[in-house]
């Protein structure tokens, strides 16, 4: 069974900290892994990785992809009270069950930031 | 704006009701996609769509049923509403763009079944 797994599911960090946010991965036939950031509403996209190591950069925000190892993280420097949400991480497979590539959504991680 | 366009934004519903929540996108998007994200959890895939006329099931589809007659519109029925469709359902399209696929997700309809 396909499955995207998030660690850690909470985290409270002070602004100006660095976090690490994991997600690892099983998918029969991979296509891509998007991030998004999620505060009370939908979803909204961070990033796309296809390839193995390419860091993807965004501000304050980066991520990258070990398609060996199954897994991606996100890491945000000096953090900002805005930077509080939960961070999804999802998986695109190729023909999940016919389905055209719908997402695989892992649980999530909470993220908040103190002053 | 262009986008993805979800109506309501919040109901609540008695058991054995039933309700359709709507969702449109002006994108010209193909691919339509119901999730449901229950508190916690990551969003799960109800229903899907390719293509006008061309409907099929997610992860969790029990309970509810779709239409796709053109391709902006594709709503979710629930016919009988219970307390374990609570939840917070999301419409997202899918279009390809820059050379990878991009999802539009809507802003969500919070649902409560009492």
């Amino acid at each position: 069974e396909d499955k995207v797994v998030q660690s850690p599911l909470s985290l409270v960090v002070h602004e100006g900290d660095t976090v690490t946010l994991n997600c690892s991965y099983e998918v029969t036939n991979f296509r891509s892994l998007l991030w998004y950031k999620q505060e009370k509403k939908a979803p909204t996209f961070l990033f796309m990785l296809t390839s193995s190591g390419i860091e993807k950069k965004s501000g304050r925000l980066s991520s990258i992809l070990d398609k060996k190892e199954l897994f991606s993280i996100l890491n945000i420097t000096a953090t900002q009270t805005g930077d509080s949400a939960v961070y999804l991480c999802a998986v695109e497979p190729l023909n999940y069950g016919g389905s055209q590539g719908n997402l695989i959504f892992g649980k999530g991680t909470k993220l908040s930031v103190k002053p | 704006n262009a986008g993805v366009t979800q109506t309501p934004k919040f109901r609540i519903l008695k058991i054995g009701q039933s309700m359709t929540l709507q969702c449109t996108q002006d994108m010209n998007h193909n691919y339509m996609y119901w999730y449901r994200q229950d508190p916690g959890m990551g969003l799960k895939l109800i229903y899907y769509s390719v293509g006008a006329g061309i409907t099929d099931k997610g992860e969790v589809p029990n309970g509810y049923n779709v239409s796709r007659s053109t391709t902006e519109d594709f709503p979710l029925r629930l016919e009988l509403a219970a307390p374990s469709q609570t939840s917070v359902y999301f419409c997202a399209s899918k279009s390809w763009t820059g050379g990878y696929y991009g999802y539009t997700f809507g802003s969500g309809t919070r649902l409560t079944v009492v």
